[in-house]
Formats: C-alpha cells, structure tokens, sequence
C-alpha cells in the first residue's frame, strides 16, 4: 500500500521551540514537496526537492525554516524557533516527476499548533 | 506569482444534484489536477490532465483541461453524501521543476 507517511500528525509546542516535521514519501518517487494550509493562504508551497536536492524554497521563510532529504526515504521541515503564526497544517507530498507527469501524492499532514 | 482562481467557494446541494466547479488563471499551465480533501486528511487525486481540450472521467466526475490552457472545470453527477468535503484544482507548470500551485478550494455540502 503505497503511501505518504508523515510523523507526527499532531503537535503542540511552545513558541520559541524547535519543531522537526518528518516525511517519508512513497519508493521510487523522486520529487518531494512541503506544503502548509491554513484557512487564510489555502496551500502554500514551501519548499520541493528532486533527486534530493532543493529545487526551490522561495516559498519558506528562511530565517526560521529548513527543509532536507538526509536520504531518499526521509524528507524533515524543521521550525526554529517556533511562532503562533507557524500554527497550521503542514503537508509532505511526493511524486515522479517525468515529461509530462507532475502528479503529487499528499501524506495526511501534521497539524502544528504554537502556543 | 501564478494564481488561480477557484469558484464557487463554497456549494450547499441536495443528494443527487450535479455539481460544477471551476478554476481559471491568467498563466498558461500545461498540467491541471483536480484533488479532495476530507476533514483530517490531505488532498487525494481525483482526475489529472495534461493536454488541452482533454475531457477524463473517473466515476461520476468529469473534468476539462481548457483549450486555452488558462482554465479547468470538474463536474460531479449525481450527488451522494461521501462526495461532501473541500475539491482543490492545481496547475502544473514544467519548468525543469513542475511545480503545482492550489486554488483556494470549492467547499461541498449536500443535503441529504
């Protein structure tokens, strides 16, 4: 059963602490993105990855933000220091990027709220 | 950057009405996806289509890539209760990159 996994699905942390999203998308899929929701902005694009390499973060406030793929199999948003205005629902998506094929599979997000 | 504009916001229907939603920007997209997303859950791909003029079923939904490239509708027959939730269009722009930008999201409720 082929699916995007992210860990963990809820978090509640204190403003100012270090979040660590996690993300492993599906085997064999070579693009991975970081999307947040929020009632406001719908979904933004943060962040994408092919290959493994960043693409773009044009998206990812930079000052607090990082995105890596330490491997294939693991993609991590991290958050330092956390702000109220972080608080949302932040999605890991991947897909198989080829000549026509720009589908992206969502995982069930992380729904992060700073307190 | 790229937007698009998603509508209606928000439908209220009874069971077994047809639904029709659309997206349009004022970019030329190559790919245009349609996904539905559950309360707790991510978005989950419905229909994807990649030339334009393109009509693809799948089920009871129906979607069109537009033949100017700058817009896309999804239709729904009729209506059941588990089709209720929030339907997203993308676009795809290949670039080296192809990355998807979001509408703001159509809003189903349906009346039993």
């Amino acid at each position: 059963d082929a699916r995007v996994t992210q860990t963990p699905r809820h978090k509640v942390t204190e403003m100012g602490q270090e979040v660590t999203m996690r993300c492993q998308p599906i085997l064999g899929h070579n693009t991975v993105f970081w999307y947040r929701q929020t009632m406001m902005q719908g979904l933004e694009l943060l962040a994408y990855f092919r290959n493994r390499a960043p693409l773009d973060d044009s998206g990812m406030p930079k000052d607090r933000f990082s995105a890596e793929m330490p491997d294939a199999t693991l993609a991590t948003l991290k958050i330092q220091p956390s702000e109220p205005r972080d608080s949302a629902v932040y999605f890991c998506a991947s897909g198989l990027a080829g000549r026509e094929n720009t589908e992206a599979f969502f995982g069930q997000g992380t729904r992060l709220t700073v307190v | 950057g790229q937007q698009l504009n998603q509508s209606p916001q928000s439908m209220f229907i009874q069971e077994g009405e047809d639904v029709s939603m659309n997206c349009t920007s004022s970019s030329i997209f190559n790919t245009w996806l349609w996904y539905k997303q559950d309360p707790g859950e991510g978005p989950v791909l419905l229909i994807a289509l990649y030339k334009a003029g393109e009509l693809t079923s799948n089920g009871r939904l129906t979607a069109q890539f537009g033949i100017t490239r700058k817009d896309s509708f999804l239709n729904i027959s009729a209506s059941i209760p588990s089709d209720v939730g929030i339907y997203f269009c993308a676009g795809g722009l290949i670039q080296g990159a192809q990355k998807l930008v979001f509408g703001q999201g159509t809003r189903l409720t349906i009346n039993p």
